[in-house]
């Protein structure tokens, strides 16, 4: 079983639809999580970055942690074509620096005009 | 501002060729690392730097060489490349490993060379 696991998708929404992401992962060390945004052909970009349990939002992100579940969670409201890419979470430990970062696979959205 | 900068973007090779795939950034940060990114595999880690002269490996490092001269400069080596190497190889920087959450210092990424080995 991997450590991180993200539905691959596709995952396609109308323009202006709440779009829900989410991943669950199984080592209970982990405590800062982020969540990586990866247009085609481009490299991941830092969108959220959390510590702990909790919501933090930044414009119309938000994102959620659920550490008694271990679950993670990205919300994008009003979604927008632009939207459209690969979303990357990605999680540490707390005394981990990025070498020991684990990524999940991706979740391909796609959002339609 | 460059950011990271990857070169060449696509590469084709025969097995048992080798190459350097290159990577430079520009934002004098100490922390530099290559991952390869399969499908359904995620991103791994292949070898990383924490400054220059100090590099290590990561979860994948098998067939792959580094070395960090100076701060600005990270190269990762296929010294006998096969097709279990055929990826897409991303460079990332940040500017400290060790306070990287206290300083809020995402990883910087390049926009990849993608590989094939035939």
């Amino acid at each position: 079983q991997k450590e991180v696991e993200q539905d691959p998708g596709p995952l396609s929404v109308p323009e202006g639809a709440i779009v829900s992401l989410n991943c669950t992962y199984s080592n209970s060390a982990f405590q800062y999580f982020m969540w990586y945004r990866q247009y085609s052909r481009k490299g991941p970009e830092l969108l959220m970055y959390t510590y702990s349990s909790g919501n933090k939002e930044d414009g119309r992100f938000t994102a959620q942690v659920d550490k008694s579940s271990k679950y993670i969670s990205l919300f994008i409201r009003d979604s927008q074509p632009s939207d459209s890419a690969t979303y990357l979470c990605a999680m540490t430990g707390r005394t981990g620096g990025y070498q020991k970062v684990t990524f999940g696979t991706g979740t391909k959205l796609q959002v339609i005009p | 501002n460059a950011g990271v900068t990857q070169t060449p973007k696509f590469q084709v090779l025969k097995t048992g060729q080798s190459m350097t795939l290159q990577c430079a950034q520009d934002m004098n940060h100490e922390y530099m690392s290559w991952y390869r990114q399969d499908p359904g595999m995620g991103l791994r880690l292949i070898h990383y730097s924490v400054g220059a002269g100090i590099t290590d490996q990561g979860e994948v490092p098998n067939g792959y060489n580094v070395s960090r001269s100076t701060t600005e400069d990270f190269p990762l080596r296929l010294l006998s490349a096969a097709p279990s190497q055929t990826s897409v190889y991303f460079c990332a920087s940040s500017y400290s490993t060790s306070r990287w959450a206290e300083y809020n210092s995402p990883l910087h990424f390049g926009n990849g060379t993608r590989l094939t080995v035939t």
